[in-house]
């Protein structure tokens, strides 16, 4: 089974541009979560997705923003970009059914803001 | 969620085990303590987790406290491969597994 997949795994923008990642869960998990990582704040929750809405929201600001499609795959949006969004970013799936599960997460996406 | 301590950083020479361990005083009866761990440049992987009762697979043990209030994470015969940040997560049955929130983890160094 093909592991979740992220793309691009590297991005270099300027500041006020905005950004789109994309995430590809695990085929048939409907779960897909977002998270931040910075050297300074560690790895931080963004939101969660699943079966197209979003479950949970972590505290950013709205210039972040996600949505997940009927196929699970999900993309999040960063507007207005800013030196401190250079982050990786990562996402995770899993079934989304329970708290016994396993979160699967991607390789990540690179993202420097100049 | 109920916060987590970890060291920062523990040394583990080759074919040693290493524990790794986690101090959650404050869980509360319906937790769940997850172990992740994030090698260099790479998406955290799933370790293990447990409730109250030890655990073991293929990759580590669990060691639960009776009073749940710590844990320690064992990786039996440490390699170089093992060499990565590990995150001890607790998390509520009453929410998901979905939204983890990751403390600052420990550094384990797998020395020759």
């Amino acid at each position: 089974k093909a592991g979740v997949t992220q793309t691009p795994r590297y991005l270099i923008k300027t500041r006020g541009q905005q950004v789109t990642l994309s995430c590809s869960p695990i085929s048939g998990h409907r779960s897909v979560s977002w998270y931040q990582q910075t050297p300074g704040q560690g790895l931080q929750f963004l939101f969660e997705y699943f079966s197209e809405t979003q479950r949970n929201k972590g505290n950013f600001p709205g210039r972040f923003s996600g949505r997940q499609f009927s196929n699970s795959r999900s993309e999040m949006n960063v507007s207005t970009l800013e030196l401190g969004d250079s982050a990786l970013y990562l996402c995770a799936s899993s079934s989304g059914q329970g708290v016994q599960e396993t979160q699967y997460f991607g390789p990540g996406t690179r993202l420097l803001v100049l | 969620d109920a916060k987590t301590t970890q060291p920062p950083s523990m040394d583990c020479a080759e074919g040693r085990a290493a524990n790794l361990p986690c101090n959650h005083s404050t869980i509360s009866g319906n937790e769940y303590v997850y172990w992740y761990r994030q090698i260099h440049s790479q998406g955290p992987q799933y370790i293990i987790h447990g409730l109250k009762n030890n655990e073991t697979n293929e990759m580590a043990s669990l060691i639960i406290t009776e009073d749940r209030k710590s844990s320690t994470l064992i990786l039996p015969h440490a390699t170089l491969r093992d060499t990565a940040v590990y995150y001890c997560i607790v998390i509520s049955t009453t929410g998901t597994a979905s939204k983890l929130t990751f403390g600052t983890g420990t550094r384990l160094q797998v020395t020759l």
